[in-house]
């Protein structure tokens, strides 16, 4: 079974300039998060989805950041404009039912560099 | 609100001495603790986790925890070190009354000398 797929793995641009990110999650896992972990750092939640739904978006900065989970499976996280403090590595992680069990299944990341 | 802290950004050990990472918890209700490791660009994997069972919880790789609540810990250790167990650990916790959101320490970088 696949895990977690993210995709870029790595991303550079320039200041100003757009960026997003996907994630598809394991199969049949409604529950889907998007973290950012600066250098040195812990991961910190940005947006969590129940099926469609955000439920909880308190931390993403709306000015530039959005993110979308149609039809409940895969999301976009995007950037827009990027700022040079943007620069770090988005996790997305996926959970089922009973997730506290289990704990979150993460994927590799993107590591987006703004220049 | 919940948060954690780990103790020692970086931690140092020789191959086949003691591991032991610590963390410690704040959390207003019984909470759900968890440690991961993250190796260079990869994401995190989860090792082992405490969801109110048996206090001393046994994880991959030889590692293990133990909850005590009246210290507010959750230690992670491991008797012998290998080569490999050289990445980066985190430890978490969750509160169903927070939507189940991991809130996660600092990380402690631990080296294994030969």
């Amino acid at each position: 079974e696949a895990g977690v797929v993210q995709s870029p793995r790595y991303k550079i641009i320039e200041k100003k300039q757009p960026v997003a990110f996907w994630c598809n999650p394991i199969s049949g896992h409604n529950t889907l998060y998007w973290y950012r972990q600066n250098l040195g750092q812990g991961p910190e939640l940005l947006i969590r989805y129940e099926n469609e739904e955000a439920v909880d978006d308190s931390q993403l900065p709306k000015d530039r950041f959005s993110a979308e989970r149609l039809k409940g499976v895969d999301s976009t996280l995007k950037i827009q404009p990027a700022e040079l403090g943007d620069s770090a590595v988005y996790l997305c992680a996926s959970s089922g039912q009973g997730e506290l069990n289990y704990g979150y299944t993460f994927g590799s990341g993107t590591r987006l560099t703004v220049v | 609100a919940q948060s954690v802290t780990q103790l020692g950004s970086h931690v140092s050990v020789s191959e086949g001495a003691l591991v032991l990472l610590r963390c410690n918890y704040s959390s207003s209700v019984p909470p759900y603790l968890f440690w991961y490791v993250q190796y260079p660009n990869q994401g995190l994997q989860l090792l082992l986790k405490y969801t109110s069972a048996a206090t001393l919880v046994k994880g991959i790789n030889g590692f293990e925890a133990e909850f005590k609540k009246s210290e507010t810990s959750f230690h992670l250790t491991k008797p012998s070190a290998h080569m490999s167990d050289a990445a980066e650990y985190f430890c978490a916790v969750s509160d169903p009354e927070y939507g189940n959101k991991l809130v996660f320490g600092a990380g402690t970088i631990l080296r294994v000398k030969s």
